[in-house]
């Protein structure tokens, strides 16, 4: 299994509304990122967790919050976000420690906040 | 200064043409990913260098880490190769620095 899962693929939420966006893998890969990509932009890093701790937070506003409930799975918990925030979102892993290994992606989860 | 440039950053090509984009970097690096991104698609790792020269198919990548540059060359374009390249290198750890990508499209 070389994947990373992400769920939901879209989203629409109100600025009101708390959401949270699910990624899975089962590589026994110890690093797990999420970017936010806006249209025709690079991906830009948010949140990196290595061994289940957050290890990177790219200054990332309070109203996304990430969790590392285990080694397999990394949460992006939404709350109160902006109209600007909407995007796709990216997680992906690797095998994580000195070179850090070949990046996994996954699809995505593209969000509208209205 | 970014601390990945890549050019061209659009590239337009008929089918057949051998293709090159490169990728420069001014930061220590312990490896270098080169990411295909096809449009509203996700992500997908082509290479992942640390020195000298992979090929997969038709797609081969090299690197000079004196020079902190590498290419990423495609021979035999077709119009399914049109897709975003974007160049990645790891740099201390954890931290991916992403180029802004090479907008690549291949004419039949």
């Amino acid at each position: 299994d070389t994947e990373v899962t992400q769920t939901p693929k879209h989203l629409v939420m109100g600025m009101t509304n708390k959401k949270s966006l699910k990624c899975e893998q089962h590589m026994g890969h110890r690093a797990m990122y999420w970017y936010k990509q806006k249209a025709k932009k690079p991906p830009e890093l948010m949140f990196v967790y290595s061994y289940e701790k957050l290890s990177i937070n790219e200054s990332v506003p309070s109203r996304f919050s990430p969790e590392c409930p285990n080694s397999s799975l990394l949460n992006l918990h939404l709350h109160a976000l902006q109209p600007e925030d909407s995007a796709l979102y990216l997680c992906a892993s690797s095998l994580g420690g000195g070179a850090g290994g070949e990046l996994f992606f996954g699809e995505g989860s593209r969000l509208t906040v209205l | 200064k970014n601390e990945v440039e890549q050019s061209p950053q659009n590239l337009t090509a008929q089918e057949g043409e051998f293709i090159t984009i490169n990728c420069s970097y001014s930061v220590g690096i312990s490896a270098l990913h080169w990411l295909q991104q096809h449009p509203g698609g996700g992500i997908v790792s082509l290479f992942m260098l640390s020195s000298g020269k992979k090929k997969h198919g038709r797609l081969i990548a090299t690197i000079n880490i004196q020079e902190k540059h590498s290419s990423l060359h495609i021979t035999a374009s077709h119009p399914r190769d049109s897709a975003v390249y974007i160049c990645a290198v790891r740099s201390g750890g954890d931290k991916i620095i992403f180029g802004k990508g090479t907008r690549l499209h291949i004419l039949p």
